[in-house]
Parts: structure tokens; C-alpha cells; sequence
């Protein structure tokens, strides 16, 4: 199976901060890749499908970028809701596969 | 509106099996793979493998080959998935997930309506 890594595993952060979530794959996988958000308690949410494309309804400061092995969600300004866990996850394999987690706390 | 319900918490013991259900509203059952996805607690997301409602077709996730099976109600709209030969660390919270495609860059398959999850407890 693809094996999806991601850093830092968790980060401190203040309200209107720029956020930088790298996820890297073991393999290229083009722009199979998705992002979603999980706050306690929930299931996750879809933010960025396909790399770059921002889910419906999801707001413009979630941006996404990368292609191949190596890949970035950012944050452009921190909002207090923003606070929460964020998975990469591959599609380019029948066999999805998440990224560990990079947990996003209020610094 | 597209809805997913799972069935609701269990308590097993080792060596037990768990099945759970998960039972899809407001869309074809049928026309969309439906994943199985755990949390352990304070962990995180785990796949298991997927179905495909229409054929019964499965894929597993290596870890889970032998001890997952995933079936199929299409009358009633329900996915299940049965886990067996239980260990303490399967405990965590069980998702059913519905697959989608998208267009972007590239057309991806994404998933887009979770269930409310299934807290499994192994306990002795």
C-alpha cells in the first residue's frame, strides 16, 4: 500500500497565523490526493480534492497545493474555528490511505 | 439529503466478532463504493477497505485481510462490516463512508458523507 506521511505532526498557532501542512506520499500519485479537517468528536470533513480544487462551501483561505510525492494545505489566516486535526489522504490507489494526522492547537 | 446511519455502540470481548451496520438515505445505493474507516481513540484515520454496493466486489486493506468481511443489503440500503478475532486494540470508533469522484486537476475519488461512527469496546 502507499504510505502517506505528513509534518509536523502537530503545531501551535495564533488566530489569523499563515499554516503550513506538508504530506508526502512513498510513491507519485500524481494529484490523487485529498485534504479533509476532523475536530474532536466528529467525522472528518472534505476541504481540497484532487491536490488543489476547494470543496464546495469550504472557505478560500483553505488552499492546496503539489503534485506527484510532496504536497501542501495552507491556511492563510487562521480562524478560530480552523483550530483542529487535518489527514491528507491518496486516491491514486484502490487502497485509500490517510496521512498520521498534523493536530493544529491555539498557541 | 444523503444520509449514513450506523448502528450503535458494542462492548465484545477478545476473540469475539462485531458487525456493523450502515444504513444509506437520499441517494442510489448502489452507484457509490462504500468504505469502512477506524479511530482508535486519540489516533487516527484508519482504512479498512471498501464494497462496491452494486457487485459485492471488495478490496481490504492488507492488515485486515482474513479477519474484515464487508457485505451488502441492496433491499435495505445497508453496508456491514464484520470484524472477527477482536483484540483490545480494536477499539475505536468505526466510520462508513461514502466514495465520490470529482474533476479537478485530475478526476479523484474523495470521500464525501461519513457516517456518525460506531465506538467498538474490546474489553475482558
Amino acid at each position: 500500500d502507499i504510505q502517506m506521511t505528513q509534518s509536523p505532526s502537530s503545531l501551535s498557532a495564533s488566530v489569523g497565523d499563515r499554516v503550513t501542512i506538508t504530506c508526502r506520499a512513498s510513491q507519485s500519485i500524481s494529484s490523487y490526493l485529498n485534504w479533509y479537517q476532523q475536530k474532536p468528536g466528529k467525522a472528518p470533513k472534505l476541504l481540497i480534492y484532487a491536490a488543489s480544487s476547494l470543496q464546495s462551501g469550504v472557505p478560500s483561505r483553505f488552499s492546496g497545493s503539489g503534485s506527484g510525492t510532496d504536497f501542501t494545505l495552507t491556511i492563510s489566516s487562521l480562524q478560530p474555528e480552523d483550530f483542529a486535526t487535518y489527514y491528507c489522504q491518496q486516491s491514486y490507489s484502490t487502497h485509500f490511505t490517510f496521512g498520521p494526522g498534523t493536530k493544529v492547537d491555539i498557541k | 439529503q444523503v444520509q449514513l446511519v450506523q448502528s450503535g455502540a458494542e462492548v465484545k470481548k477478545p476473540g469475539a466478532s462485531v458487525k456493523v451496520s450502515c444504513k444509506a438515505s437520499g441517494y442510489t445505493f448502489t452507484g457509490y463504493y462504500m468504505h469502512w474507516v477506524r479511530q482508535a481513540p486519540g489516533q487516527g484515520l484508519e482504512w479498512m477497505g471498501r464494497i462496491n454496493p452494486n457487485s459485492g466486489g471488495t478490496n481490504y486493506a492488507q492488515k485486515f485481510q482474513g479477519r474484515v468481511t464487508m457485505t451488502r443489503d441492496t433491499s435495505i440500503s445497508t453496508a456491514y462490516m464484520e470484524l472477527s478475532r477482536l483484540r483490545s486494540d480494536d477499539t475505536a470508533v468505526y466510520y462508513c463512508a461514502r466514495e465520490s469522484t470529482k474533476m479537478g486537476t485530475v478526476t479523484t475519488s474523495l470521500v464525501d458523507y461519513w457516517g456518525q461512527g460506531t465506538l467498538v469496546t474490546v474489553s475482558s
